[in-house]
């Protein structure tokens, strides 16, 4: 199974902060890299796919890079309603596996 | 806009049998072009993809290595739906459960809202 890391596994973050989550995979994965937002109590949400395409809906501010074993999250400027937990989540080969998290919370 | 709806309890007795079901809305379980999984999620192993059921021409499914004993995903086309079963489940299957729209490469786009089973006597 291709391992999947995370890091930092939590942060502190100001509104308005520019924040960056990076993901590493064991092997390469191309660009199959996805990340998504969950929220206590919800299901995780899609935030990008492919490693760089923005899903449907989701604003602006969230990006993503990267491609092979190297992968990064950034949220431009930190919103309220963004301090959550962030996954990032393989396609490449089976069984599709996650991270183990991101925790974003309020400096 | 598609929507996954799960039912199911949310306690089941050690030994016995995990069973969810899942309402699909806007599309069709039946589609060339879909997958319909179960990932659950626990403190202990984080997000975990279970398995899935998809149809290309005819029904497959695929299971992880660490349930694949234990787990049946069945789809049922006459209502639109696909279900889980777990058996002989212990307190280490207690989870949050989901399922989840998404055929690899693509995401899991669509999920349900997600069911807390809780093993216990």
């Amino acid at each position: 199974d291709i391992q999947m890391t995370q890091s930092p596994s939590s942060l502190s973050a100001s509104v308005g902060d520019r924040v960056t989550i990076t993901c590493r995979a064991s092997q390469s994965i191309s660009s199959y890299l996805n990340w998504y937002q969950q929220k206590s109590g919800k299901a995780p949400k899609l935030l990008i796919y492919a490693a760089s395409s923005l899903q449907s809906g989701v604003p602006s501010r969230f990006s993503g890079s990267g491609s092979g074993t190297d992968f990064t999250l950034t949220i431009s400027s930190l919103q309220p309603e963004d301090f959550a937990t962030y996954y990032c989540q393989q396609s490449y080969s089976a069984p599709r596996t996650f991270g183990p998290g991101t925790k974003v919370d309020i400096k | 806009q598609v929507q996954l709806q799960q039912s199911g309890p949310g306690l089941v007795k050690p030994s016995q049998t995990l069973s969810l079901t899942c309402a699909v809305s806007g599309d069709s379980v039946s589609s060339n072009s879909a997958a319909w999984n179960w990932i659950r999620q626990s403190p202990s192993r984080g997000l975990e993809w279970l398995g899935r059921t998809y149809y290309r021409s005819k029904w497959y499914n695929d299971y992880a290595v660490s349930v694949k004993s234990r787990i049946i995903i069945n789809p049922d086309t006459s209502k639109n739906q696909f279900s889980l079963q777990l058996h002989s489940v212990t307190p280490e299957d207690t989870a949050v459960y989901y399922c989840a729209r998404g055929a690899a490469p693509a995401p899991f786009d669509y999920w349900g809202q997600g069911t807390l089973v809780t093993v216990s006597s």
